[in-house]
Protein backbone atom coordinates (compact mmCIF):
# COMPACT_ATOMS: atom_id res chain seq x y z
CA UNK A 1 0.00 0.00 0.00
CA UNK A 2 1.46 3.32 -0.88
CA UNK A 3 -1.08 5.42 -0.48
CA UNK A 4 -2.10 8.59 1.46
CA UNK A 5 -5.03 8.89 1.73
CA UNK A 6 -7.06 12.26 2.27
CA UNK A 7 -10.67 13.25 3.04
CA UNK A 8 -12.76 15.50 2.23
CA UNK A 9 -11.46 15.76 -1.45
CA UNK A 10 -13.48 18.97 -1.69
CA UNK A 11 -14.82 21.44 0.72
CA UNK A 12 -16.70 24.37 1.28
CA UNK A 13 -16.91 26.56 4.21
CA UNK A 14 -17.84 30.04 5.81
CA UNK A 15 -15.45 31.97 7.01
CA UNK A 16 -16.96 31.02 10.55
CA UNK A 17 -17.07 27.60 9.84
CA UNK A 18 -15.20 24.60 12.04
CA UNK A 19 -14.25 21.67 9.59
CA UNK A 20 -11.20 19.56 9.65
CA UNK A 21 -9.10 17.62 6.84
CA UNK A 22 -7.70 14.27 7.33
CA UNK A 23 -4.82 12.34 6.02
CA UNK A 24 -3.79 8.91 6.27
CA UNK A 25 -1.54 6.00 5.50
CA UNK A 26 -0.43 2.77 6.31
CA UNK A 27 3.16 2.34 4.89
CA UNK A 28 4.46 2.28 8.52
CA UNK A 29 6.32 6.39 7.35
CA UNK A 30 7.31 8.26 10.65
CA UNK A 31 7.15 11.81 9.28
CA UNK A 32 3.82 13.14 7.89
CA UNK A 33 3.21 17.13 6.31
CA UNK A 34 1.03 19.41 5.39
CA UNK A 35 1.49 21.42 2.36
CA UNK A 36 -0.74 24.15 1.42
CA UNK A 37 -0.96 24.77 -3.07
CA UNK A 38 -2.22 27.74 -5.11
CA UNK A 39 -2.68 27.18 -8.57
CA UNK A 40 0.07 27.13 -11.01
CA UNK A 41 2.08 27.72 -7.90
CA UNK A 42 4.63 24.93 -6.21
CA UNK A 43 3.11 23.07 -2.60
CA UNK A 44 4.42 25.24 0.51
CA UNK A 45 5.73 23.55 3.40
CA UNK A 46 2.83 24.27 6.36
CA UNK A 47 3.64 21.70 9.18
CA UNK A 48 5.54 18.85 9.86
CA UNK A 49 5.45 15.86 12.02
CA UNK A 50 7.81 13.66 13.00
CA UNK A 51 6.96 10.43 15.45
CA UNK A 52 3.79 12.44 16.17
CA UNK A 53 5.82 15.40 16.82
CA UNK A 54 5.63 18.37 16.14
CA UNK A 55 8.72 19.17 14.17
CA UNK A 56 8.24 22.53 12.12
CA UNK A 57 5.46 24.98 11.97
CA UNK A 58 6.32 27.00 8.91
CA UNK A 59 4.54 30.37 10.56
CA UNK A 60 1.25 29.16 10.12
CA UNK A 61 -1.82 31.52 11.06
CA UNK A 62 -3.01 30.27 14.31
CA UNK A 63 -6.30 29.74 12.49
CA UNK A 64 -4.81 26.00 11.07
CA UNK A 65 -4.28 23.52 13.91
CA UNK A 66 -2.40 20.21 13.26
CA UNK A 67 -3.07 17.34 14.78
CA UNK A 68 -1.33 13.93 14.98
CA UNK A 69 -3.34 11.44 16.81
CA UNK A 70 -1.14 8.46 16.01
CA UNK A 71 1.16 7.64 13.19
CA UNK A 72 -0.94 6.73 10.57
CA UNK A 73 -3.22 10.11 10.64
CA UNK A 74 -3.00 13.38 10.34
CA UNK A 75 -5.19 16.08 10.51
CA UNK A 76 -5.53 20.12 10.03
CA UNK A 77 -8.33 21.45 12.09
CA UNK A 78 -9.31 24.92 10.39
CA UNK A 79 -11.18 27.90 12.20
CA UNK A 80 -12.20 31.23 10.83
CA UNK A 81 -10.87 30.78 8.05
CA UNK A 82 -10.08 33.43 5.19
CA UNK A 83 -11.36 33.45 1.61
CA UNK A 84 -7.45 33.55 0.43
CA UNK A 85 -7.04 30.20 2.69
CA UNK A 86 -9.07 28.79 -0.21
CA UNK A 87 -6.07 26.33 -2.09
CA UNK A 88 -5.36 22.92 -2.48
CA UNK A 89 -4.15 21.47 0.81
CA UNK A 90 -1.55 18.23 0.02
CA UNK A 91 -0.92 15.52 2.68
CA UNK A 92 2.11 13.64 2.04
CA UNK A 93 4.46 10.92 4.31
CA UNK A 94 7.91 10.43 3.88
CA UNK A 95 9.56 6.70 5.71
CA UNK A 96 11.21 9.29 8.38
CA UNK A 97 12.66 12.78 8.14
CA UNK A 98 16.38 11.72 6.96
CA UNK A 99 16.71 13.67 3.57
CA UNK A 100 16.61 11.50 0.58
CA UNK A 101 13.35 9.48 1.33
CA UNK A 102 10.63 9.90 -0.81
CA UNK A 103 7.73 11.63 0.25
CA UNK A 104 4.39 10.42 -1.38
CA UNK A 105 1.72 12.77 -1.26
CA UNK A 106 -2.05 12.61 -0.92
CA UNK A 107 -4.91 13.36 -3.91
CA UNK A 108 -5.50 16.93 -1.30
CA UNK A 109 -8.68 18.43 -0.31
CA UNK A 110 -9.60 21.26 -2.45
CA UNK A 111 -10.76 24.18 -0.24
CA UNK A 112 -12.97 27.18 -0.46
CA UNK A 113 -13.43 29.65 1.78
CA UNK A 114 -16.58 31.91 0.90
CA UNK B 1 17.66 28.46 3.63
CA UNK B 2 17.46 26.36 0.77
CA UNK B 3 16.22 27.97 -2.94
CA UNK B 4 15.78 26.37 -6.01
CA UNK B 5 15.00 28.23 -9.43
CA UNK B 6 13.70 26.37 -11.87
CA UNK B 7 13.19 27.20 -16.16
CA UNK B 8 11.38 27.24 -18.02
CA UNK B 9 7.88 28.57 -16.51
CA UNK B 10 6.51 26.73 -19.82
CA UNK B 11 7.89 25.09 -22.37
CA UNK B 12 5.57 23.46 -25.91
CA UNK B 13 7.41 20.70 -27.48
CA UNK B 14 6.30 18.71 -30.58
CA UNK B 15 5.34 14.77 -30.03
CA UNK B 16 8.17 12.84 -30.21
CA UNK B 17 10.63 15.89 -29.32
CA UNK B 18 13.04 16.22 -26.40
CA UNK B 19 11.99 18.72 -23.24
CA UNK B 20 14.53 19.72 -20.97
CA UNK B 21 13.69 21.45 -17.56
CA UNK B 22 16.83 23.13 -15.51
CA UNK B 23 16.85 23.59 -12.09
CA UNK B 24 19.43 25.72 -9.75
CA UNK B 25 19.93 25.38 -6.15
CA UNK B 26 21.63 27.71 -3.49
CA UNK B 27 22.28 25.04 -0.43
CA UNK B 28 25.77 23.04 -1.18
CA UNK B 29 24.40 20.82 1.60
CA UNK B 30 21.43 19.58 -0.62
CA UNK B 31 21.50 15.66 -1.37
CA UNK B 32 18.51 14.45 -2.66
CA UNK B 33 16.75 16.40 -6.10
CA UNK B 34 13.44 14.66 -7.16
CA UNK B 35 11.66 15.54 -9.82
CA UNK B 36 7.24 15.80 -9.30
CA UNK B 37 4.76 15.90 -11.93
CA UNK B 38 1.57 17.08 -11.35
CA UNK B 39 -1.39 16.60 -13.77
CA UNK B 40 -4.18 19.55 -13.65
CA UNK B 41 -6.31 18.39 -10.49
CA UNK B 42 -4.15 15.94 -9.24
CA UNK B 43 -1.25 15.09 -6.32
CA UNK B 44 2.43 15.44 -7.38
CA UNK B 45 3.52 12.01 -8.20
CA UNK B 46 7.40 11.30 -8.09
CA UNK B 47 9.27 10.29 -11.46
CA UNK B 48 12.44 9.84 -10.61
CA UNK B 49 15.11 11.22 -8.39
CA UNK B 50 18.98 11.38 -8.09
CA UNK B 51 21.32 11.98 -5.29
CA UNK B 52 24.51 13.42 -4.62
CA UNK B 53 26.31 10.57 -5.24
CA UNK B 54 25.31 10.49 -8.41
CA UNK B 55 26.11 12.41 -11.77
CA UNK B 56 22.75 10.93 -13.78
CA UNK B 57 19.88 8.58 -13.72
CA UNK B 58 17.98 7.02 -16.24
CA UNK B 59 14.55 5.38 -16.06
CA UNK B 60 13.25 4.50 -19.81
CA UNK B 61 12.59 7.98 -21.50
CA UNK B 62 13.08 10.08 -18.54
CA UNK B 63 16.63 10.92 -17.15
CA UNK B 64 18.08 13.15 -14.55
CA UNK B 65 21.53 14.91 -14.17
CA UNK B 66 23.33 16.73 -11.52
CA UNK B 67 26.39 19.11 -11.38
CA UNK B 68 27.32 19.18 -7.57
CA UNK B 69 29.86 21.90 -8.58
CA UNK B 70 27.30 24.24 -10.51
CA UNK B 71 24.62 23.31 -8.57
CA UNK B 72 22.47 22.46 -10.94
CA UNK B 73 20.26 19.32 -12.27
CA UNK B 74 18.08 19.12 -15.31
CA UNK B 75 14.99 16.77 -16.08
CA UNK B 76 15.39 15.38 -19.80
CA UNK B 77 12.03 13.61 -21.42
CA UNK B 78 13.26 12.01 -24.66
CA UNK B 79 10.10 11.13 -27.30
CA UNK B 80 7.55 13.18 -25.86
CA UNK B 81 3.85 12.26 -25.94
CA UNK B 82 0.73 13.79 -25.00
CA UNK B 83 0.37 12.60 -21.99
CA UNK B 84 3.63 14.15 -20.92
CA UNK B 85 2.00 16.97 -20.48
CA UNK B 86 1.63 18.61 -16.99
CA UNK B 87 3.41 20.79 -14.57
CA UNK B 88 6.83 19.30 -13.34
CA UNK B 89 8.35 20.40 -10.14
CA UNK B 90 11.62 19.87 -9.37
CA UNK B 91 13.08 19.63 -5.17
CA UNK B 92 15.67 19.70 -3.61
CA UNK B 93 16.26 18.44 0.13
CA UNK B 94 18.16 19.89 2.36
CA UNK B 95 21.23 17.74 4.51
CA UNK B 96 20.52 17.75 8.35
CA UNK B 97 17.51 20.08 8.20
CA UNK B 98 13.49 18.53 9.18
CA UNK B 99 12.57 21.10 6.34
CA UNK B 100 12.39 18.60 3.68
CA UNK B 101 11.47 19.14 -0.01
CA UNK B 102 12.17 23.16 -1.43
CA UNK B 103 10.15 23.03 -4.26
CA UNK B 104 11.19 25.10 -7.70
CA UNK B 105 8.40 27.23 -9.40
CA UNK B 106 7.12 24.34 -11.79
CA UNK B 107 7.20 24.42 -15.51
CA UNK B 108 4.37 23.72 -17.50
CA UNK B 109 5.25 21.18 -20.32
CA UNK B 110 2.63 21.26 -23.20
CA UNK B 111 3.53 18.37 -25.66
CA UNK B 112 1.52 18.95 -28.89
CA UNK B 113 0.43 16.27 -31.01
Amino acid sequence: DTEVTQTPKHLVMGMTNKKSLKCEQHMGHRAMYWYKQKAKKPPELMFVYSYEKLSINESVPSRFSPECPNSSLLNLHLHALQPEDSALYLCASSQDLSAGTEAFFGQGTRLTVV
Amino acid sequence: GENVEQHPSTLSVQEGDSAVIKCTYSDSASNYFPWYKQELGKRPQLIIDIRSNVGEKKDQRIAVTLNKTAKHFSLHITETQPEDSAVYFCAASNLGSARQLTFGSGTQLTVLP
